[in-house]
């Protein structure tokens, strides 16, 4: 089957740096999304990877390696406002618009 | 700037109950999807659609229809509720080009 893994939970202080990672197992998609939820919203998007390599914005940064089935999310100088739930996602080649998305991480930013 | 609407933010309905979830976008999105989002299982696709009165069943959609009658409205439809479908339910759009994924703001469903 298609899956995407994340930890469950990830703790870090006010302006330190963490980083998401998110495992898949699926045949061929066409990119690595990640999107941001807090508690009682609805998920937005953060970032984008159609191919290997880094994607910087601001202070989030997204990698994807297809060779190693792996992304990861980057959020730098940590802010209270980034605890939040964070979710990895992709559209597989294979279907139409069926996208899978992980587990979700839950990031604590303590003070 | 609101971009997708859902009727309900919360919904508490009895066993056997109907219930309609409609959700709206002003993006003119082809693809419109609904989700539904459980403590530790992520969001699960029910139903997507890609076109005018076109859908296709996502991963779990024993116990849910859908309805798009209109470009711009899809309609989750609940024929008889059970207690397993309590649960957050998302609604999102996304256009032919792009790959960012517009959620509503959730309508949270209590079946007692």
């Amino acid at each position: 089957g298609q899956s995407l893994e994340q930890p469950s939970e990830v703790t870090a202080v006010e302006g330190a740096i963490v980083q998401i990672n998110c495992t898949y197992q699926t045949s061929g998609f066409y990119g690595l999304s990640w999107y941001q939820q807090h508690d009682g919203g609805a998920p937005t998007f953060l970032s984008y990877n159609a191919l290997d390599g880094l994607e910087e914005t601001g202070r989030f940064s997204s990698f994807l390696s297809r060779s190693d089935s792996y992304g990861y999310l980057l959020l730098q100088e940590l802010q209270m406002k980034d605890s939040a739930s964070y979710f990895c996602a992709v559209r597989p080649t294979s279907g139409t618009y069926k996208y899978i998305f992980g587990t979700g991480t839950r990031l604590k930013v303590l003070a | 700037d609101v971009k997708v609407t859902q009727s309900s933010r919360y919904l508490v309905k009895r066993t056997g109950e109907k219930v309609f979830l409609e959700c709206v976008q002003d993006m003119d999105h082809e693809n419109m999807f609904w989700y539904r989002q459980d403590p530790g299982l992520g969001l699960r696709l029910i139903y997507f659609s890609y076109d005018v009165k076109m859908k296709e069943k996502g991963d779990i959609p024993e116990g849910y229809s859908v309805s798009r009658e209109k470009k711009e409205r899809f309609s989750l439809i609940l024929e008889s509720t059970s207690t397993n479908q309590t649960s957050m339910y998302l609604c999102a759009s996304i256009g032919t080009i792009g790959h960012e994924q517009y959620f509503g703001p959730g309508t949270r469903l209590t079946v007692t």
